[in-house]
This record gives structure tokens, C-alpha cells and sequence, in this order.
């Protein structure tokens, strides 16, 4: 299998309980995200990996739990959350260049989880 | 702060109808700029990237030009499989390696 997967590719919740998103990569890349994709709203960056280390995003409610075992499987875990909070959420990955050169790479994305919370 | 808008928010074009699509960035410092194509019910998938002002990339019927405050996307007789909803997004210098996206256009193109 190549590229980015992401199970599940849909999910309805209600607001008590707990789930979790994953992400799968086979690019060999270094670096894993989370975006969040609202309906005619930028994509919203969540969380970043990147060469072991987490790059969080300060507005990202505690309810929304993210976990890097590794450099090719991420995790994002839900717990509690509110309606508002349906959406699709995207993984992606890229390669990021350790000393900041300001190499560009692409992100790949994954086809996404479309979440409900009832 | 910086900033992506693209416009027009939706297009309807004819089958071989030529248009562009818009996207307008106010970043400190840009480190390039990607075009991605998302097809319903699927991830983005990169189209281009464009790291200086004046310079062009072409993909079939896709042209991408870029000056100093926005990027131009291209479309030169379309066909209906090229409906989908295009992204543009800049790397700012002072944000890491992330990306800062635009809302995107949505493209219909009619058969």
C-alpha cells in the first residue's frame, strides 16, 4: 500500500463518547499532520510532527489529543466533543528539511475522516 | 498576519470556456507557493509549486504564474473532469515549514 491512508473514512459520534482517528504513511517521510477542513473555511492546521518532535497549535481545544508512536502511524484521539467540531479531518505528511534551509516539500494527503458529532 | 483569499468563490464554465483563478497572499516573506487540486469526499492533491515572482508551471490544461502578491491558476479549454475545488497556499518564512491555506475555488465545468 502507498501514500497516506486514514481509517475510518467516516464517523458519527455522540458528545460523551471517545474515538480515535488513524493515519498510516508509506512515503518515508518525517513529518505528519492534522488538519481540520470546515465547509467553505480554510484548511486549519491542528498539529504537527516533525523530526520527533511536536509542534502544537495553542488554540486546539484539550478535547483533541494527538499521538505520534512512530514517523509513518499518527493518532488523533477525541473525547467529549461538541458538534462544532464535525468536520473532515485530513492527515498528511511530507519530508522537512531538519535544518530549516527553507526547502519546500509538498504535503501528500490522505482522503480524510468525516466526522459527526451528534 | 499572514493571509491567503482566492477568488472567485465558485465558477461554472462551459466545456472549452478559458478562465483563471485567483489567489491573493500577504505573508512577511514567502518560501513558496502550492496550487492543490481536491476532488469531494477526497484529500488534496498537489498541482504546483511556485517559489519566485514571474515564474510559470504548466500541467496540461493548468498554468500557475506567480507575482509578488498573488498567483494565477489557469485553465485553458477545460473539460468536466477538471471540476473540483482548487487550493492555494504559501509557506511564510516566519511560520516553520507550515502552510497557510486559502478557502479555495470551487470549478464546475459543464459538459
Amino acid at each position: 500500500e502507498t501514500g497516506v491512508t486514514q481509517t475510518p473514512r467516516h464517523l458519527v459520534m455522540g458528545m460523551t463518547n471517545k474515538k480515535s482517528l488513524k493515519c498510516e504513511q508509506h512515503l518515508g517521510h518525517n513529518a505528519m499532520y492534522w488538519y481540520k477542513q470546515s465547509a467553505k473555511k480554510p484548511l486549519e492546521l491542528m498539529f504537527v510532527y516533525s523530526l520527533e518532535e511536536r509542534v502544537e497549535n495553542n488554540s486546539v481545544p484539550s478535547r483533541f489529543s494527538p499521538e505520534c508512536p512512530n514517523s509513518s502511524h499518527l493518532f488523533l484521539h477525541l473525547h467529549t466533543l461538541q458538534p462544532e467540531d464535525s468536520a473532515l479531518y485530513l492527515c498528511a505528511s511530507s519530508h522537512r528539511d531538519r535544518w530549516y534551509r527553507g526547502i519546500n516539500e509538498k504535503l501528500f494527503f490522505g482522503s480524510g475522516t468525516q466526522l459527526s458529532v451528534l | 498576519e499572514d493571509q491567503v483569499t482566492q477568488s472567485p468563490e465558485a465558477l461554472r464554465l462551459q466545456e472549452g470556456e478559458s478562465s483563471s483563478l485567483n489567489c491573493s497572499y500577504t505573508v512577511s516573506g514567502l518560501r513558496g507557493l502550492f496550487w492543490y487540486r481536491q476532488d469531494p469526499g477526497k484529500g488534496p492533491e498537489f498541482l504546483f509549486t511556485l517559489y519566485s515572482a514571474g515564474e510559470e508551471k504548466e500541467k496540461e490544461r493548468l498554468k500557475a504564474t506567480l507575482t509578488k502578491k498573488e498567483s494565477f491558476l489557469h485553465i485553458t479549454a477545460p473539460k468536466p473532469e477538471d471540476s473540483a475545488t482548487y487550493l492555494c497556499a504559501v509557506q511564510p518564512d516566519n511560520y516553520g515549514q507550515n502552510f497557510v491555506f486559502g478557502p479555495g475555488t470551487r470549478l464546475s465545468v459543464l459538459p
